[in-house]
């Protein structure tokens, strides 16, 4: 089993759009989580970190069930500048900083 | 504020030719740096990381090697490129656990 198993898509949605993400972690010592967002041909960069209790950053809200270890993100009033590969990210229970990057969930957002 | 700085940018070799991309971070002291790979398609592969001067722990076996020879400073390096060693290459730094990276190296072996 993958450390990070995500949904790859593609997933093409119209602006205004709601989408979410899933995915699915199977090192239950992991006690980070993020989500990253990759524009083609370019680096990750941090979107945002996932805590227990939810959390939520304007248009974006994610969520962690550590019982069931499922990580979701959700796009509200989607963009066209939300077009992106969207990476789950799981840290290894160690505080070294090793994390495991899920493959990535690929979105599309058209007028 | 914290800086990576990793290059080249790409980088066309030839089958067997050496490697050596380097990754600077400026703004922090001690950092824990790491080399990854994204294949085509594929999600990111951690090849390295170090955790100080002249420390470093490989994930996978591969054609690759890597050094640290200053706090800030991290190299990628090969003697002899396969084809199977193109990709893009990723350099981070972290802190709390979380990653920055620098703006990679795309590497084709021909």
């Amino acid at each position: 089993r993958k450390e990070v198993e995500q949904d790859p898509g593609p997933f093409n949605v119209p602006e205004g759009a709601t989408v979410a993400f899933n995915c699915t972690y199977s090192n239950s010592a992991s006690q980070s989580f993020f989500w990253y967002r990759q524009d083609c041909r370019k680096e990750p960069k941090l979107l945002m970190s996932v805590y227990s209790s939810g959390n939520e950053d304007g248009r974006f809200t994610a969520q962690l069930n550590r019982a069931s270890q499922y990580i979701s993100l959700l796009i509200r009033d989607s963009k066209l500048s939300d077009s992106a590969t969207y990476l789950c990210v799981v840290d290894r229970g160690s505080t070294l900083g090793r994390l495991y990057f899920g493959r990535g969930t690929q979105l599309t957002v058209w007028p | 504020s914290q800086t990576i700085h990793q290059w080249p940018a790409t980088l066309v070799q030839p089958v067997g030719s050496p490697l050596s991309l380097e990754c600077t971070v400026e703004g922090t002291s001690n950092p824990n740096l790491y080399w990854y790979r994204q294949a085509a398609g594929r999600g990111l592969q951690l090849l390295f990381y170090s955790v100080g001067i002249g420390q470093i722990s490989s994930e996978v076996p591969q054609n690759l090697s890597a050094s640290r020879p200053q706090d800030r400073q991290f190299i990628l390096s090969s003697k002899k490129l396969l084809l199977s060693d193109s990709g893009f290459y990723l350099c981070a730094w972290s802190h709390k656990n979380e990653a920055f990276f620098g703006q990679g190296t795309r590497l084709t072996v021909v």
